[in-house]
């Protein structure tokens, strides 16, 4: 089946100590993007890649980093977590950016950062 | 800016209701609307978009419709189930930009 996979589901990581999370999808859209959600919150788009094209969000902070380095996979580099950079961080994608059905979005099952 | 807004917080119903959740926003100029379900500690699942030029969808069991002149949209669930329980979430996406904008989203919980 054509999905969106996130690796690791659970990570844990020291206060500072550079994190990678991964996310890979097998339907070959364009768009892929990255989502905070803390506890009870909204997600919250951090940036997204549309093909090549990185678009960071005007609030997301510049601990926060991000690399696709082909259409499958996308990678979010958290530089030095923060306890309060604890969080749900979901991957997800699109096959355009259009007006059409085509920016319905796919969820990958989310990595659950604890940071110590 | 536009804000999405989903009342109630929670829900409990017992199980075989027919249930409303709903969604509102503050900008009628949207693309399409997103409901997605989420299970505790786990990501979104898509239930159904509505693109600005429906006024319905439907899935099985789930019903959505929207009416952008008024800022709603609304999840219908019929006969719901235990197995319905789950958070779920509306997400709009205002004409001319990218990205959706989350609610909080509505607890439910179905008691067998």
């Amino acid at each position: 089946d054509a999905m969106v996979i996130q690796n690791p589901r659970y990570q844990v990581t020291q206060f500072g100590k550079p994190v990678t999370l991964s996310c890979s999808q097998t339907l070959n859209h364009n768009v892929m993007y990255w989502y905070q959600q803390k506890s009870s919150q909204a997600p919250k788009l951090l940036f997204h890649y549309y093909d090549k094209d990185f678009n960071n969000e005007a609030d997301t902070p510049d601990n926060f980093q991000s690399r696709r380095p082909n259409t499958s996979f996308c990678f979010l580099d958290i530089r030095s977590p923060g306890l309060g950079d604890a969080a749900m961080y979901l991957c997800a994608t699109s096959r355009d950016l259009g007006s059409s059905s085509y920016n319905e979005q796919f969820f990958g099952p989310g990595t659950r950062l604890t940071v110590l | 800016k536009q804000e999405v807004t989903q009342i109630p917080a929670a829900l409990s119903v017992p199980e075989g209701e027919n249930l409303v959740l709903n969604c509102s926003f503050t900008d009628s100029a949207i693309y399409n609307l997103q409901w997605f379900r989420q299970d505790p500690g786990k990501g979104l699942t898509s239930l159904l978009l509505i693109q600005s030029s429906q006024r319905e969808q439907t899935s099985g069991r789930l019903n959505a419709s929207l009416d952008k002149s008024s800022g709603r949209s609304t999840l219908y669930i019929a006969a719901s189930q235990p197995g319905d329980s789950a958070t779920y979430l509306c997400a709009v996406r205002t004409s001319g930009t990218y990205k959706y904008i989350f609610g909080t989203g509505t607890r439910l919980k179905v008691l067998a």
